[in-house]
Order: structure tokens, then C-alpha cells, then sequence
């Protein structure tokens, strides 16, 4: 079955310095590969999303480039800021996934702290 | 914007009691999905919807049933709470493409049985 595995946390960073937060997943077929954070007391919301090998996807200074030969797809920031303290969670989405639904499955979440 | 609302924040209810999550979409979305969130598990999916009075059951289903009758509203229950089910439940909703997805959540119901 699918599965996504991430880099433990809490990560804590002070401001401005480099973000790397390690995705790695399993999946039959071509997968969909997402970043969503989620915000002290809030859902869950959609940061990145990359949907074919190479693609890079980007927002708000984050970026994430789908690799399919290390099947991996790690979260990157060049300097991160006190708000950006959050839980990052990766996700897969199979469009091979009978049934409809595209159904996303979820790494454990990594949470960040940043410090000033 | 899409907008996901979960009925409740905060919920306490006993142990046997059965009780009701509910979930609205204001986007007509096709897809519905309950999640719960627990500490060092990530998000495990309940029970998901592709269309009003289907439901398929997710990774974790025991315990819990759905239902929607209507294509904007999910609700999830719990036939029977448990302590076990103290969790953070959130909700989403899509749109049913070929392609990619993308999920939107509610802001999430922290049930606590006791």
C-alpha cells in the first residue's frame, strides 16, 4: 500500500536560517505529492503540490521537487521566519486509486519552531 | 474560497454515548473525507464519500459510521465512544478530477471522551 514516511521533529531553527524537511514515500503508480501546514489551533492547508516527476512546486518561499528515481520530495525554505512555526505535513494522492476520491495519505507530520 | 465547517471545536461527551460530527462544503464538491489526528500518527483517514449516499471505509473504520444524504454535509458517528477515540477529528472535502486533488480542511473538532 501507499505510505509516506517524514523526518521527526520538533525542528527547531532560529530565524533566517535554512529549512530541510525530508520527504520519502511509497506508491504504486504515479502519485501526486503535496506539503500541507497546519497552524497552531487550524486545519490543515495546501502549501505545495508537484504532480509528475521533476515538477518543481513553490509558495510563499517553499519549495519541493518531485524525484522519482529517490522517490522523495523534501520541503525547503532559503530563511525562515518566526511565522512559519508549524506542523508540515507530506501527502501523497494516487490517481490510480479505484474507487474515486483521490485519496491522500499522510507522513506523521514534522513539526518546526522558530526561534528569533 | 472553500470554505469546510466542522459544527463543534471542542467536544466532552461520555464514555457509550454516541455522538455526531458534522461537516458542511460550500463548494459542491464531489469528494468528502473524516481524518483523525493523533500525536505521532499523522492524519488517518475514518471514512471517505465521492457521492451523496456512498461510502467507502478508510484505514481505520472501526467504531465509526457515516453518512450523506446530501451532497454538501458528512457526518461521522460514533456508535459507541470509547476513551480510545479521544482524537482531533478534521474534515475535507475535494474536487474528483483525473488529475490532482486538492483537499481542503475544516478547522477540526477536539473530541474528548471521558
Amino acid at each position: 500500500g501507499n505510505s509516506v514516511t517524514q523526518m521527526e521533529g520538533p525542528v527547531t531553527l532560529s530565524e533566517e536560517a535554512f529549512l530541510t524537511i525530508n520527504c520519502t514515500y511509497t506508491a504504486t503508480g504515479y502519485p501526486s505529492l503535496f506539503w500541507y501546514v497546519q497552524y497552531p489551533g487550524e486545519g490543515l492547508q495546501l502549501l505545495l503540490k508537484a504532480t509528475k516527476a521533476d515538477d518543481k512546486g513553490s509558495n510563499k518561499g517553499f519549495e519541493a521537487t518531485y524525484r522519482k528515481e529517490t522517490t522523495s520530495f523534501h520541503l525547503e525554505k532559503g530563511s525562515v521566519q518566526v511565522s512559519d512555526s508549524a506542523v508540515y505535513f507530506c501527502a501523497l494522492s494516487d490517481p490510480l486509486f479505484t474507487g474515486g476520491g483521490n485519496k491522500l495519505t499522510f507522513g506523521t507530520g514534522t513539526q518546526l519552531k522558530v526561534e528569533l | 474560497d472553500v470554505k469546510v465547517t466542522q459544527s463543534s471545536r471542542y467536544l466532552v461527551k461520555r464514555t457509550g454515548e454516541k455522538v455526531f460530527l458534522e461537516c458542511v462544503q460550500d463548494m459542491d464538491h464531489e469528494n468528502m473525507f473524516w481524518y483523525r489526528q493523533d500525536p505521532g500518527l499523522g492524519l488517518r483517514l475514518i471514512y471517505f464519500s465521492y457521492d451523496v449516499k456512498m461510502k467507502e471505509k478508510g484505514d481505520i473504520p472501526e467504531g465509526y459510521s457515516v453518512s450523506r444524504e446530501k451532497k454538501e454535509r458528512f457526518s461521522l458517528i460514533l456508535e459507541s465512544a470509547s476513551t480510545n477515540q479521544t482524537s482531533m477529528y478534521l474534515c475535507a472535502s475535494s474536487l474528483w478530477t483525473q488529475g490532482v486533488a486538492e483537499a481542503f480542511f475544516g478547522q477540526g473538532t477536539r473530541l474528548t471522551v471521558v
